[in-house]
């Protein structure tokens, strides 16, 4: 499995936004890139996932490189509420047979 | 609410002593997966199933062990419990092709 590398932590005022990068240089052909949120005593929560190029949904957007070794979440105008863990992971589809194992994470604190 | 159940939400029990965790699937996810989160560390997969056979498995101690029956709900058998088993056990489905949802957790506290 593609190891992942982000940064341990970020902060970031209210109103900004936010860009956390994964790298991910041994990716494989089938290989999704997902990320993940986590408050405190809860599970993760699904935010974005993509193959390539840019995907972009309600909450976050996702940009893939042409070479996929790396991906950037982008978090437009955080609130103290994206105050949490985000995880990156790399990995075939869910339903096959993938160990979604998470990395480290990057922690991400949010204040006024 | 993700659409898991995970029971029962807290357990405290005393070392040496066995647990079963239960997780109840979204309706028609076919994979389950578990994962152990110890307090201020990351998630550590322990076992997927898919439609009942066991299809991947990550660092689960011996002690551990776990199943999916025929209506798909999955159960994490722990045995031998010592004080460093203490966590957070979450349990994820996903049908096929598509992001996991987590369930909200069993908080394991062996004393």
């Amino acid at each position: 499995l593609a190891k992942t590398t982000q940064p341990i932590s970020m902060d970031s005022y209210e109103g900004q936004e936010v860009n956390i990068t994964c790298s991910h240089n041994n990716i494989a052909t089938n290989d999704y890139i997902t990320w993940y949120q986590q408050f405190p005593s809860q599970g993760p929560r699904f935010i974005i996932q993509g193959y390539k190029t840019k995907v972009t949904n309600e909450v976050a957007s996702l940009f893939i490189p042409a070479d996929r070794k790396s991906s950037t979440l982008s978090l437009p105008r955080v609130s103290l509420s994206d105050t949490a863990v985000y995880y990156c992971l790399v990995a075939p589809r869910p339903g096959t047979a993938s160990k979604l194992t998470f990395g480290t994470g990057t922690r991400l604190q949010v204040t006024l | 609410d993700s659409g898991v159940t995970q029971t029962p939400k807290h357990l405290i029990t005393a070392t040496g002593q066995r647990v079963t965790l239960r997780c109840s699937p979204r309706s028609g996810d076919l994979s389950v997966y578990w994962y152990q989160q110890s307090l201020d560390q990351g998630l550590q997969f322990l076992i997927q199933y898919y439609n009942g056979e066991e299809r991947a498995k990550g660092n689960i101690l011996e002690r551990f062990s776990a199943q999916q029956f025929p209506d798909l709900h999955s159960e994490l058998n722990l045995s031998s419990l010592e004080l460093g088993d203490s966590a957070l056990y979450f349990c994820a489905s996903s049908p096929q092709g598509s992001e996991a949802f987590f369930g909200q957790g069993t908080r394991l506290t062996v004393v």
